[in-house]
């Protein structure tokens, strides 16, 4: 079955360093998308990418970087983590937009949280 | 700009009642799509029920149906006969149609609470 899955779950980082999630799809989706989910702002878009080789910045991009070099990975970035960027970490895709609006639910990952001491 | 508002940041509803969960919106787009999704204390976000702006029926998925008033901009999700396993919070959301625009824009979510 076709999935998306992050790593890694949890992680525990100092200030400063550098972090990387992972976010790897199986649906052959176009279009993927991180999110951050913080008590009181729902969940937040950092980054999307439409394809190979796109990238977008979303509402909360500062301090965050992507890079999409195949169909199926989208990792997320921090350049120099802050306690700021606590904060549990969702990837997801979905199918590019046809002609015909419609469905194109996103298909969300399980989640990272991520710590920054 | 797209604007998701939820005010009931929380609800309890007695087990096998019905229970309506509000959500309103602003955008300029004329063609956009709205979305509900359920996340458990799991945390995985599962998508529940999807309503385009031009369709003529409100959507229903079992016992999840979509009371979409477009004029009022309002599209609230209403659980029927609920279960103690739609414990969770529910996130309305809303996505444009135009061009390949894909980008979701998330209300800050409304936990529900159901008592046995």
């Amino acid at each position: 079955d076709a999935e998306i899955t992050q790593s890694p779950r949890h992680k525990i980082t100092e200030t400063g360093r550098q972090v990387t999630l992972a976010c790897h799809q199986t649906w052959n989706h176009n279009n993927m998308f991180w999110y951050r989910q913080d008590l009181g702002h729902g969940l937040r878009l950092i980054h999307y990418s439409y394809g190979v080789q796109d990238t977008n910045k979303g509402e909360v991009s500062d301090g965050y970087s992507v890079s999409r070099s195949n169909t199926e990975d989208l990792p997320l970035t921090l350049e120099s983590a802050a306690s700021s960027q606590t904060s549990v970490y969702f990837c997801a895709s979905s199918e590019s937009l046809s002609l015909t609006p419609s469905y194109n639910e996103q298909f969300f990952g399980p989640g990272t949280r991520l710590t920054v001491l | 700009a797209q604007k998701i508002t939820q005010t009931q940041p929380g609800m309890f509803v007695q087990e096998k009642e019905a229970v309506t969960l509000d959500c309103t919106y602003d955008t300029s787009d004329p063609s956009y799509g709205l979305f509900w999704y359920k996340q458990p204390s799991s945390g995985e976000m599962i998508f529940l029920i999807y309503q385009g702006s031009y369709d003529q029926q409100n959507a229903t998925e079992g016992r999840y149906s979509l009371n979409f008033q477009k004029a009022r901009k309002s599209a609230n999700l209403v659980i029927s006969a609920s279960q103690l396993g739609d414990s969770a919070m529910y996130f309305c959301a809303m996505r444009p149609d135009s061009g390949g625009y894909q980008k979701v824009t998330f209300g800050t979510g409304t936990k529900l609470q159901v008592i046995p």
